[in-house]
């Protein structure tokens, strides 16, 4: 049973455009989410979190936005650059980190 | 910040085999998390430790798969028999906190089983 999913495999944005990767979750307890990134080869790397009483985070580039509700959250990159392409997991929280499928963004110089 | 080290970085054996990964934690992190990522899908849990205690293994298939964690800081990850399904990247992960709020990724050991 999948309890977080990325039900966009692929995503292609051009340079300097922004990319929108989306993720949603079927357990309202989850109280914490994360995004991570991942090149070929090599292991995933975090990118940024929100908690559960949050809505939004940002970090530079990057921001996360959470609706509870809707059990969504989303991961907004502006600008993005061809150094974004990459394989970005979303993950929630609970007793243990469940995994999003991923999605593969590819920026387009 | 030495990362997450793991060895090897690839191993190829056949079925019936057993084979052992390596992982080392980044320094201080008391949770240590072994993951199995196949191939299009995210990453699994297979077994979490808290010191030297195992927190979560209620994913590990048991029969064949073994974890532990000495002295709290170094584990190894052992499978015997191997099977075609155990092809995967077995990823290692540390975290200075036991509350699932981050997980510091190693590289990963691809395994192949033919």
């Amino acid at each position: 049973d999948q309890q977080v999913k990325q039900n966009s495999p692929s995503l292609s944005v051009q340079e300097g455009r922004i990319s929108i990767l989306n993720c949603d979750y079927t357990n309202s307890m989850f109280d914490y989410f994360l995004w991570y990134k991942k090149y070929p080869a090599e292991g995933p790397t975090f990118l940024i979190s929100i908690s559960s009483i949050k809505d939004k985070n940002e970090d530079g580039r990057f921001t996360v936005f959470l609706n509870k509700s809707a059990k969504h959250l989303s991961l907004h990159i502006v600008p993005s650059q061809p150094g974004d392409s990459a394989v970005y997991f979303c993950a929630a929280s609970g007793n243990q980190f469940y995994f999003g499928t991923g999605t593969s963004l590819t920026v387009i110089p | 910040e030495a990362g997450v080290a793991q060895s090897p970085r690839y191993k190829i054996i056949e079925k019936r085999q057993s084979v052992a990964f390596w992982c080392n934690p980044i320094s201080g992190h008391a949770t240590l998390y072994w993951y199995q990522q196949i191939l299009g899908q995210g990453p699994k849990l297979l077994i979490q430790f808290q010191n030297n205690g195992v927190v979560d293994d209620s994913q590990l298939p048991k029969d064949r798969f073994s974890a532990e964690r000495l002295k709290g800081v170094d584990s190894t990850l052992k499978i015997q028999p191997a099977k075609l399904e155990d092809s995967a990247v077995y990823l290692c992960a540390s975290s200075p906190t036991h509350r699932n709020t981050e997980a510091f990724f190693g590289q990963g050991t691809r395994l192949t089983v033919v």
